[in-house]
């Protein structure tokens, strides 16, 4: 079955740190670039960060660079987010998403997961 | 930073009737622009990528257009199942950016 499965969210204080993962299956994990979006509690969605096929680039949004770190195993088919430094507007549904760039050329997000609540609060 | 501007934030609507949601760039993006459907509780789902490709699976009442820095997603004869949330995404240059989405409502 073709999936993506989060886990890792729950109630952490500001200033501490979280570490997301994302397990995938059903597809040849290593040729897709993974991302995580999130959503805060009846807000929009936010693209947060993304990490190349091979693990050979990652991007991140302004809101979250040098405090999230995204990471992949390609062996054990998983894609990880270091969430350091934590505040109050990083709560939210953290989702793992795939892109197609390499499959077929078009870097939308096709397959998502059901997502992970992060709650930052004292 | 390309900024994506959507509207409307709300649109009331019956079952049957033709629905426009509008997604606007700061700066062309060429067709780099997907629409996504989002249900309360549930992830995203892709409805059209590259600004008027339909997405496998979905139906033939979705349907995108336009490029450079204007692009609709137009839903011909509005369904029950299609009371949802709306988003649209540009993505290049290695950056994914969503517009702020449009919830469409029952009338």
């Amino acid at each position: 079955q073709v999936q993506l499965v989060e886990s890792g969210g729950g109630v952490v204080q500001p200033g501490r740190s979280l570490k997301l993962s994302c397990a995938a299956s059903g597809f040849t994990f290593r040729t897709y670039g993974m991302h995580w979006v999130r959503q805060a509690p009846d807000k929009g969605l936010e693209w947060v960060a993304g990490i190349w096929f091979d693990g050979s680039n990652q991007k991140y949004a302004d809101s979250v660079k040098g405090r999230f770190t995204i990471s992949r195993d390609n062996s054990n088919n998983r894609v990880l987010l270091q969430l350091d430094s934590l505040r109050g507007d990083d709560t939210a549904i953290y989702y793992c998403a795939r892109d197609r760039c390499i499959s077929h050329g078009d870097c939308s997000f096709d397959l998502w997961g059901q997502g992970t609540l992060v709650t930052v609060s004292s | 930073d390309i900024q994506m501007t959507q509207s409307p934030s709300t649109l009331s609507a019956s079952v049957g009737d033709r629905v426009t949601i509008t997604c606007r760039a700061s700066q062309s993006i060429s067709s780099w622009l997907a629409w996504y459907q989002q249900k309360p509780g549930k992830a995203p789902k892709v409805l059209i990528y590259k600004a008027s490709t339909l997405e496998s699976g979905v139906p033939s009442r979705f349907s995108g257009s336009g490029s450079g820095t204007e692009f609709t997603l137009t839903i011909s004869s509005l369904q029950p199942d299609d009371f949802a949330t709306y988003f649209c995404q540009y993505y290049s240059s290695y950056l994914w950016t969503f517009g702020q989405g449009t919830k469409v409502e029952i009338k």
